[in-house]
């Protein structure tokens, strides 16, 4: 089976740094994928890691670790745009479709 | 127009009716998906196909069925509707991917109330 774990609900102001975590157990691994979905709107990719390490997209970054099933996305110099829910998702093993974990709600203040 | 054009997107019905929700895509993909999205559950994969002669059931596939009419048409039916299968359905679509990243492009969603 497939689970992946994320928190329900963060909150951060205006212009500070939020990681938002994820593990995960699935039966093979083919890649780990962040996306974001704002409120009343279809979710839009972010990132994609397949290899450990950090990968890094101007505020959003995307750290990968395969051996300890675990991952977060790293959100810089937060906007009150970046309210949204962020989803953590893998690719089990190749040729699947993508499992979704249940989302983080991220909200940010002023 | 959008790449990813689901219909309707909205609908409301009564238990017992049957239900179809209708996805077709100008991307050119090989991979279709269905997902329902429920607050507080994520995104649930109901179906997917990555070409037209390839059905593959997902986590909740119980009371869905599902006909790849062509390359770009992915429809999803519900034979007899349920309440509990009041939800956001969303269709993506990903290309066929040798190497990289499987990156899904998801439609506006349909959602469907069953009274």
């Amino acid at each position: 089976g497939q689970n992946i774990d994320q928190p329900t609900e963060m909150t951060a102001t205006e212009g500070a740094i939020v990681q938002i975590n994820c593990t995960y157990q699935t039966s093979g691994f083919n890649g780990l994928f962040w996306y974001q979905q704002h409120a009343g709107e279809a979710p839009t990719f972010l990132s994609y890691n397949v290899l450990d390490g950090l990968e890094e997209k101007g505020r959003f970054s995307s750290f990968l670790s395969r051996s300890k099933g675990y991952s977060y996305l790293l959100l810089k110099e937060l906007q009150m745009k970046d309210s949204a829910s962020y989803l953590c998702a893998v690719e089990g093993q190749a040729g699947t479709a993508l499992i979704f974990g249940k989302g983080t709600t991220l909200s940010v203040s002023s | 127009d959008a790449d990813v054009t689901q219909t309707p997107r909205n609908r409301i019905t009564k238990t017992g009716k049957r239900i179809m929700l209708e996805c077709s895509q100008t991307k050119g993909h090989d991979r279709m998906y269905w997902y329902r999205q429920d607050p507080g559950l994520g995104l649930r994969l109901i179906y997917y196909s990555f070409d037209v002669k390839d059905i593959n059931k997902g986590e909740i596939s119980d009371g869905y069925s599902v006909s790849r009419q062509a390359q770009a048409k992915f429809s999803l039916s519900l034979e007899s509707a349920i309440p509990n299968q009041t939800a956001l359905y969303f269709c993506a679509t990903s290309p066929r991917a040798h190497s990289g990243a499987n990156v899904l492009t998801f439609g506006a969603g349909s959602r469907l109330t069953v009274l």
